[in-house]
C-alpha cells in the first residue's frame, strides 16, 4: 500500500536559520514525489517535484528536496528561513492513479 | 491563463440541507480531482473525473456524496443531507492529461463548508 508520512506536525525555526521538513514514503515502486505549500485559507501551490530525473530537486522560493531511495525519503530544505515561509507544507506521492498526501507540517518562523 | 476556480469560497449550510461545490479546471485541462481536508489533517482523495466519466471514486463516501463533470460547465461535488462531520475544506485539482505518474495537479483555492 502507498503512504506518505510527514514526521513532524509542527516545526519552528528562527528567521535566517535552515529549514528541514521531513517526508518518508512507502511504495512498491518509486512514485513521483511532490512538495506543496498552503498559506492560510489558500489553495495548494507546488514547490517542487521529483520524477526520476536528478535526485536533488530545486524548487521555488529557495526550497530544494533530495530523493533518497535507500531511505525512502524526500525531505524539504531551505538554507535560510524567511518570515513569508510560515505556512503548512504537504508532501505527496503520485502513483499514477492517485495523489497520496501526508498530514502536513506547520512551519512557524520566529523573528 | 486563469487557474483552477472554485466557488463558492465559503459555504454555510444547516444540517439536512444540500451543498453544491463547483470547480472549473484550468483551460485545456480535462481531468478533475476532488479532495477533502478535515481540520488538522492532510488532503484525502475523493474522486477523479474526466469529461462525462467518473474514473475513480474510491475515496467517496458511499452515501450522500456524488460528483459529476459534464460535457459543458464546471465539475460539481454534491453533498446531500449534510451533517456536521461534513464540515471541511474541499479542494479541486485539475491536470491536462491522465494520471501519469509525473503529472502534477493544479489546485484551486478550495471551498470551506461549514455545517451548523
Amino acid at each position: 500500500a502507498q503512504s506518505v508520512t510527514q514526521l513532524d506536525s509542527h516545526v519552528s525555526v528562527s528567521e535566517g536559520t535552515p529549514v528541514l521538513l521531513r517526508c518518508n514514503y512507502s511504495s512498491s515502486y518509486s512514485p513521483s514525489l511532490f512538495w506543496y505549500v498552503q498559506h492560510p485559507n489558500k489553495g495548494l501551490q507546488l514547490l517542487l517535484k521529483y520524477t526520476s530525473a536528478a535526485t536533488l530537486v530545486k524548487g521555488i522560493n529557495g526550497f530544494e528536496a533530495e530523493f533518497k531511495k535507500s531511505e525512502t525519503s524526500f525531505h524539504l530544505t531551505k538554507p535560510s528561513a524567511h518570515m513569508s515561509d510560515a505556512a503548512e507544507y504537504f508532501c505527496a506521492a503520485n502513483t499514477g492513479n492517485q495523489f497520496y498526501f501526508g498530514t502536513g507540517t506547520s512551519l512557524t518562523v520566529i523573528p | 491563463n486563469a487557474g483552477v476556480m472554485q466557488n463558492p469560497r465559503h459555504l454555510v449550510r444547516r444540517r439536512g440541507q444540500e451543498a453544491r461545490l463547483r470547480c472549473s479546471p484550468m483551460k485545456g485541462h480535462s481531468h478533475v480531482y476532488w479532495y477533502r481536508q478535515l481540520p488538522e489533517e492532510g488532503l484525502k482523495f475523493m474522486v477523479y473525473l474526466q469529461k462525462e466519466n467518473i474514473i475513480d471514486e474510491s475515496g467517496m463516501p458511499k452515501e450522500r456524496f456524488s460528483a459529476e463533470f459534464p460535457k459543458e460547465g464546471p465539475s460539481i461535488l454534491r453533498i446531500q443531507q449534510v451533517v456536521r462531520g461534513d464540515s471541511a475544506a474541499y479542494f479541486c485539482a485539475s491536470s491536462p492529461v491522465g494520471t501519469s505518474v509525473s503529472n502534477e495537479q493544479f489546485f484551486g483555492p478550495g471551498t470551506r463548508l461549514t455545517v451548523l
